[in-house]
Protein backbone atom coordinates (compact mmCIF):
# COMPACT_ATOMS: atom_id res chain seq x y z
CA UNK A 1 0.00 0.00 0.00
CA UNK A 2 1.38 3.30 -0.81
CA UNK A 3 1.08 5.66 1.66
CA UNK A 4 2.22 8.50 3.58
CA UNK A 5 0.98 9.41 7.23
CA UNK A 6 1.49 13.12 8.30
CA UNK A 7 1.00 14.54 11.40
CA UNK A 8 -0.09 16.90 13.16
CA UNK A 9 -2.96 18.49 11.08
CA UNK A 10 -2.02 21.58 12.68
CA UNK A 11 0.90 23.03 14.13
CA UNK A 12 1.07 26.92 16.18
CA UNK A 13 3.99 27.84 17.36
CA UNK A 14 5.62 30.63 19.11
CA UNK A 15 8.06 33.30 17.15
CA UNK A 16 11.39 32.24 17.61
CA UNK A 17 10.35 28.34 18.13
CA UNK A 18 10.85 25.29 16.70
CA UNK A 19 8.07 23.21 14.48
CA UNK A 20 8.12 20.10 13.87
CA UNK A 21 5.88 18.00 11.69
CA UNK A 22 6.27 13.91 11.19
CA UNK A 23 5.58 11.68 8.50
CA UNK A 24 5.59 7.47 8.16
CA UNK A 25 5.45 5.79 5.17
CA UNK A 26 4.81 1.67 4.40
CA UNK A 27 6.42 1.42 1.23
CA UNK A 28 10.00 0.59 1.86
CA UNK A 29 11.06 0.89 -2.06
CA UNK A 30 9.97 4.67 -1.52
CA UNK A 31 13.62 6.07 -2.71
CA UNK A 32 13.25 10.07 -1.80
CA UNK A 33 11.71 11.93 0.06
CA UNK A 34 10.29 15.80 -0.12
CA UNK A 35 8.82 18.25 1.67
CA UNK A 36 6.44 20.88 -0.27
CA UNK A 37 5.61 24.65 1.37
CA UNK A 38 2.43 25.65 0.31
CA UNK A 39 1.01 29.43 0.48
CA UNK A 40 -2.55 30.51 0.41
CA UNK A 41 -3.47 30.67 -3.17
CA UNK A 42 -0.53 29.14 -4.12
CA UNK A 43 0.75 25.79 -5.58
CA UNK A 44 3.56 23.84 -3.62
CA UNK A 45 7.11 24.39 -3.74
CA UNK A 46 9.70 22.29 -3.04
CA UNK A 47 11.29 22.94 0.36
CA UNK A 48 14.04 20.31 0.90
CA UNK A 49 14.50 16.48 0.10
CA UNK A 50 16.61 13.88 1.54
CA UNK A 51 17.54 10.41 0.16
CA UNK A 52 17.37 7.56 2.52
CA UNK A 53 21.21 7.19 2.55
CA UNK A 54 21.62 9.73 4.96
CA UNK A 55 20.47 10.48 8.28
CA UNK A 56 19.90 14.26 8.31
CA UNK A 57 19.89 16.71 5.96
CA UNK A 58 19.84 20.60 6.48
CA UNK A 59 19.44 23.70 4.76
CA UNK A 60 19.49 27.04 6.76
CA UNK A 61 16.90 26.89 9.30
CA UNK A 62 15.13 24.02 8.02
CA UNK A 63 16.06 20.09 8.64
CA UNK A 64 14.96 16.85 7.60
CA UNK A 65 15.67 14.13 10.51
CA UNK A 66 15.27 10.50 8.52
CA UNK A 67 14.96 7.31 10.53
CA UNK A 68 15.18 4.37 7.76
CA UNK A 69 14.50 1.29 9.88
CA UNK A 70 11.26 3.44 11.97
CA UNK A 71 10.08 4.47 7.85
CA UNK A 72 9.78 7.70 9.59
CA UNK A 73 11.29 11.53 8.45
CA UNK A 74 10.67 14.54 9.94
CA UNK A 75 10.94 18.19 9.20
CA UNK A 76 11.95 20.87 12.05
CA UNK A 77 12.14 24.26 11.08
CA UNK A 78 13.96 26.44 13.91
CA UNK A 79 13.83 30.00 14.71
CA UNK A 80 10.06 29.98 13.58
CA UNK A 81 9.07 32.69 11.93
CA UNK A 82 5.43 34.25 11.04
CA UNK A 83 6.87 34.21 7.22
CA UNK A 84 7.06 30.20 7.77
CA UNK A 85 3.02 29.84 8.15
CA UNK A 86 1.94 27.88 5.56
CA UNK A 87 1.27 24.92 4.76
CA UNK A 88 3.76 21.84 4.62
CA UNK A 89 3.74 18.28 3.03
CA UNK A 90 6.09 15.53 2.97
CA UNK A 91 6.10 13.18 0.49
CA UNK A 92 7.33 9.69 -0.91
CA UNK A 93 8.59 9.36 -4.39
CA UNK A 94 7.67 5.52 -5.38
CA UNK A 95 10.19 5.29 -8.37
CA UNK A 96 7.76 3.12 -10.56
CA UNK A 97 8.20 2.97 -14.05
CA UNK A 98 11.29 5.16 -13.54
CA UNK A 99 9.89 8.51 -12.96
CA UNK A 100 9.36 10.37 -9.89
CA UNK A 101 5.89 9.61 -8.84
CA UNK A 102 5.63 11.53 -5.59
CA UNK A 103 2.60 9.91 -2.94
CA UNK A 104 2.18 12.87 -1.01
CA UNK A 105 1.13 13.44 2.83
CA UNK A 106 -2.53 14.92 3.90
CA UNK A 107 -0.10 18.04 4.92
CA UNK A 108 -0.11 20.30 8.21
CA UNK A 109 -1.14 23.62 8.23
CA UNK A 110 1.51 25.52 10.20
CA UNK A 111 0.67 29.25 12.35
CA UNK A 112 3.22 31.08 13.60
CA UNK A 113 2.41 33.77 15.64
CA UNK A 114 4.49 36.75 16.84
CA UNK B 1 10.94 32.18 -17.33
CA UNK B 2 7.54 31.87 -17.03
CA UNK B 3 6.35 29.15 -14.38
CA UNK B 4 3.46 26.80 -14.79
CA UNK B 5 0.38 28.37 -15.75
CA UNK B 6 -3.18 27.07 -15.18
CA UNK B 7 -6.40 28.77 -16.52
CA UNK B 8 -8.95 29.17 -15.23
CA UNK B 9 -7.96 29.99 -12.09
CA UNK B 10 -11.51 29.68 -10.92
CA UNK B 11 -14.36 27.70 -11.91
CA UNK B 12 -18.24 27.36 -11.04
CA UNK B 13 -20.07 24.86 -12.35
CA UNK B 14 -23.67 23.21 -12.48
CA UNK B 15 -23.77 19.19 -11.05
CA UNK B 16 -24.17 17.54 -14.69
CA UNK B 17 -21.77 19.92 -16.87
CA UNK B 18 -18.62 19.19 -18.04
CA UNK B 19 -15.58 20.84 -17.43
CA UNK B 20 -12.26 21.48 -19.00
CA UNK B 21 -9.22 22.72 -16.91
CA UNK B 22 -5.76 23.57 -18.68
CA UNK B 23 -1.94 23.54 -17.90
CA UNK B 24 0.26 24.74 -19.52
CA UNK B 25 3.84 22.93 -18.04
CA UNK B 26 7.50 24.88 -18.27
CA UNK B 27 9.17 24.76 -21.72
CA UNK B 28 10.84 21.73 -21.86
CA UNK B 29 9.54 19.63 -18.89
CA UNK B 30 8.77 16.66 -20.53
CA UNK B 31 6.50 14.66 -17.53
CA UNK B 32 3.43 16.60 -16.22
CA UNK B 33 0.98 15.36 -13.55
CA UNK B 34 -2.44 16.13 -12.12
CA UNK B 35 -2.79 16.11 -8.73
CA UNK B 36 -6.25 17.15 -6.98
CA UNK B 37 -6.65 19.21 -3.60
CA UNK B 38 -9.40 18.66 -1.39
CA UNK B 39 -10.24 21.12 1.47
CA UNK B 40 -8.21 19.59 4.85
CA UNK B 41 -7.05 16.74 2.15
CA UNK B 42 -3.57 16.34 1.21
CA UNK B 43 -2.43 15.94 -2.87
CA UNK B 44 -3.96 13.08 -4.78
CA UNK B 45 -2.44 12.09 -8.01
CA UNK B 46 -4.59 11.37 -10.55
CA UNK B 47 -2.53 11.25 -13.77
CA UNK B 48 1.03 11.55 -15.00
CA UNK B 49 2.78 12.44 -18.72
CA UNK B 50 6.09 11.52 -19.57
CA UNK B 51 7.30 12.36 -23.11
CA UNK B 52 5.63 9.93 -25.51
CA UNK B 53 5.20 6.89 -23.09
CA UNK B 54 1.33 5.79 -22.44
CA UNK B 55 0.30 7.81 -19.41
CA UNK B 56 -0.11 6.59 -16.02
CA UNK B 57 -3.89 7.02 -15.63
CA UNK B 58 -3.72 5.09 -12.11
CA UNK B 59 -5.24 8.00 -10.08
CA UNK B 60 -8.14 8.80 -12.22
CA UNK B 61 -10.97 8.52 -9.55
CA UNK B 62 -14.22 7.28 -12.16
CA UNK B 63 -14.51 7.27 -15.69
CA UNK B 64 -15.62 10.75 -15.73
CA UNK B 65 -12.14 12.05 -15.78
CA UNK B 66 -9.68 11.88 -18.61
CA UNK B 67 -6.80 14.20 -19.83
CA UNK B 68 -4.71 14.67 -22.53
CA UNK B 69 -1.32 16.13 -23.51
CA UNK B 70 -1.09 17.66 -27.30
CA UNK B 71 2.48 17.53 -29.06
CA UNK B 72 4.47 16.82 -25.61
CA UNK B 73 3.03 20.40 -24.13
CA UNK B 74 -0.10 21.75 -22.97
CA UNK B 75 -2.54 19.80 -21.28
CA UNK B 76 -6.65 19.36 -20.54
CA UNK B 77 -7.83 17.56 -17.62
CA UNK B 78 -11.65 17.34 -18.16
CA UNK B 79 -14.25 16.05 -15.91
CA UNK B 80 -17.87 14.70 -17.83
CA UNK B 81 -20.82 15.52 -15.87
CA UNK B 82 -19.51 17.07 -12.42
CA UNK B 83 -20.36 15.88 -9.58
CA UNK B 84 -20.37 18.24 -5.82
CA UNK B 85 -17.76 16.28 -4.92
CA UNK B 86 -15.64 17.37 -7.59
CA UNK B 87 -15.30 20.29 -6.25
CA UNK B 88 -11.49 20.74 -5.05
CA UNK B 89 -8.48 22.59 -6.42
CA UNK B 90 -6.65 20.94 -9.26
CA UNK B 91 -3.21 21.34 -9.77
CA UNK B 92 -0.89 20.90 -12.50
CA UNK B 93 2.97 19.98 -12.07
CA UNK B 94 5.96 19.76 -14.37
CA UNK B 95 9.39 18.40 -14.25
CA UNK B 96 12.34 18.11 -16.29
CA UNK B 97 14.30 14.02 -16.93
CA UNK B 98 16.48 14.38 -14.29
CA UNK B 99 16.35 12.05 -11.33
CA UNK B 100 15.02 13.58 -8.21
CA UNK B 101 14.36 16.64 -10.35
CA UNK B 102 11.47 18.49 -8.33
CA UNK B 103 8.09 19.21 -9.41
CA UNK B 104 6.80 22.45 -10.25
CA UNK B 105 3.62 23.33 -9.25
CA UNK B 106 0.69 25.78 -10.93
CA UNK B 107 -1.40 27.66 -8.92
CA UNK B 108 -4.10 25.50 -9.36
CA UNK B 109 -7.60 25.72 -10.56
CA UNK B 110 -10.79 25.89 -8.00
CA UNK B 111 -13.72 24.41 -9.14
CA UNK B 112 -16.85 24.81 -7.39
CA UNK B 113 -19.79 22.27 -8.63
CA UNK B 114 -23.24 23.58 -7.42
Amino acid sequence: QQQVKQSPQSLIVQKGGISIINCAYENTAFDYFPWYQQFPGKGPALLIAIRPDVSEKKEGRFTISFNKSAKQFSLHIMDSQPGDSATYFCAARGFSGGYNKLIFGAGTRLAVHP
Amino acid sequence: GAGVSQSPSNKVTEKGKDVELRCDPISGHTALYWYRQSLGQGLEFLIYFQGNSAPDKSGLPSDRFSAERTGGSVSTLTIQRTQQEDSAVYLCASSSRLENSPLHFGNGTRLTVT
